[in-house]
């Protein structure tokens, strides 16, 4: 059964620092692409990062240059270390595994197909 | 940046036909993919491209694209199905970033 467990949300303080945590089972993390997906109390999903399988990373412009998605492939993990953290930032954390599609042979979407229940990101003073 | 427009709310009674729009200029050359969020729930897949269903979903979820617009439809709406449910592309830009519309609140009553 595929499951993805988030962990290390928690209170902290403007400017302060978190890694979120994405244990994967049933599946490997590092042949898949995966992605970090966030919401803020009483508002929609907002995309925030993904690691393609090949290791190329992207940001949303929101969170770019202060956050930074990784794998660890022995641990079968994904990773957001959150730095510079700001009160818009307080949210739920979804880690997620997507799926590619693929249009003439060439990877052209990638989607979340399961999601982690999240973690809780508070930031404030 | 790119955005996909949906219309905060819908409500239907039991049973009616419920259709949510979900318009971006990127959607005539990309997908569209569906995601329902029941309250205190992580998200769940429901459409890809465009219109295929995963397995376990009810045959009474659809979708089609026409154009800049995008649809989901569900056919016979129950009550269970009242949720939060987001439209989601990629950018078109090229930039590799994921974008979800913001979202339409299902009423169903």
């Amino acid at each position: 059964e595929v499951q993805l467990v988030e962990s290390g949300g928690g209170l902290v303080q403007p400017g302060g620092s978190l890694r979120l945590s994405c244990v994967a089972s049933g599946f490997t993390v590092s042949s898949n692409y995966m992605s970090w997906v966030r919401q803020a109390p009483g508002k929609g999903l907002e995309w925030v990062s993904v690691i393609y399988s090949g290791g190329s990373t992207y940001y949303a412009d929101s969170v770019t240059g202060r956050f930074t998605i990784s794998r660890d492939n022995s641990k079968n993990t994904l990773y957001l270390q959150m730095n510079s953290l700001r009160a818009e930032d307080t949210a739920v954390y979804y880690c997620a595994r997507d799926l590619v599609t693929m249009v003439r042979g060439l990877p052209a979407h990638y989607y979340m197909d399961v999601c982690g229940k999240g973690t809780t990101v508070t930031v404030s003073s | 940046s790119y955005e996909l427009t949906q219309p905060p709310s819908v409500s239907v009674s039991p049973g009616q036909t419920a259709r949510i729009t979900c318009s971006g200029d990127a959607l005539p050359k990309k997908y569209a993919y569906w995601y329902q969020q029941k309250s205190g729930q992580a998200p769940v897949l429901v459409i890809y491209e465009d219109s295929k269903r995963p397995s376990g979903i009810p045959e009474r979820f659809s979708g089609s694209s026409s154009g800049t617009m995008a649809t989901l439809t569900i056919s016979g709406a129950q009550v269970e199905d009242e949720a939060d449910y987001y439209c989601y592309s990629t950018d078109s830009s090229g930039n590799h970033r994921g974008v979800f519309g913001g979202g339409t609140k299902l009423t169903v009553l």
